[in-house]
């Protein structure tokens, strides 16, 4: 298995462009998180789908945010409009939690995004 | 919000000697767990305790679990360069629904 797969790995983008982040999770993965990690603010938790559905979206921090999981092996974050103070590593993560003891997370290796 | 949080922020020490580092938190938990992140990489899942657990090993690493103080530390024995990283522990709270929260970690420091 390659993991989960994020693209890009690095973005740049001017701010009011819309930036749209994707994720690959491991098969057979039913949820997916996508968390966002800045230094001021350490790891933050954005939203998580189980099985392709939103649960939790109370991290997104406003509604230039939004996030799809429109099959099990595909998601998207998508800023629109971007802003300066969004710049930050933002990362997916996807996890099972179907059979038996619980696993940690499997984390994608990021997008670096930078807003100027 | 971060539910746990490290001690030290940061620790260097010379290779071969050992490495504990502290994580405290709020709230009841099922579990605890670490996480190891290398400079500009994700986060690398190294070993889970639950709360009914007190101790755990994995190869070189030693985990502990003290649900009455919410504290847990973790042991790298016999350190290695390669072992530097930021390390982060994770709860996930009870009644929480499987998301983790992310304690705001420890910069470990290696030294050959």
């Amino acid at each position: 298995d390659a993991g989960v797969i994020q693209s890009p790995r690095h973005e740049v983008t001017e701010m009011g462009q819309e930036v749209t982040l994707r994720c690959k999770p491991i098969s057979g993965h039913d949820y997916l998180f996508w968390y966002r990690q800045t230094m001021m603010r350490g790891l933050e938790l954005l939203i998580y789908f189980n099985n392709n559905v939103p649960i939790d979206d109370s991290g997104m921090p406003e509604d230039r945010f939004s996030a799809k999981m429109p099959n099990a092996s595909f998601s998207t974050l998508k800023i629109q409009p971007s802003e300066p103070r969004d710049s930050a590593v933002y990362f997916c993560a996807s996890s099972s939690f179907r059979e038996g003891p619980i696993y940690g997370y499997t984390f994608g290796s990021g997008t670096r995004l930078t807003v100027v | 919000s971060q539910q746990g949080e490290e001690d030290p922020q940061a620790l260097s020490i010379q290779e071969g000697e050992n490495a504990t580092m502290n994580c405290s938190y709020k709230t009841s938990i099922n579990n605890l767990q670490w996480y190891r992140q290398n400079s500009g990489r994700g986060l690398v899942h190294l070993i889970l305790i639950r709360s009914n657990e007190r101790e755990k090993h994995s190869g070189r690493l030693r985990v502990t679990l003290d649900t009455s103080k919410k504290s847990s530390s973790l042991l790298i024995t016999a350190s290695r360069a390669a072992d530097t990283a930021s390390y982060f522990c994770a709860t996930d709270a009870y009644g929480s629904a499987r998301q983790l929260t992310f304690g705001s970690g420890t910069q470990l420091t290696v030294l050959p």
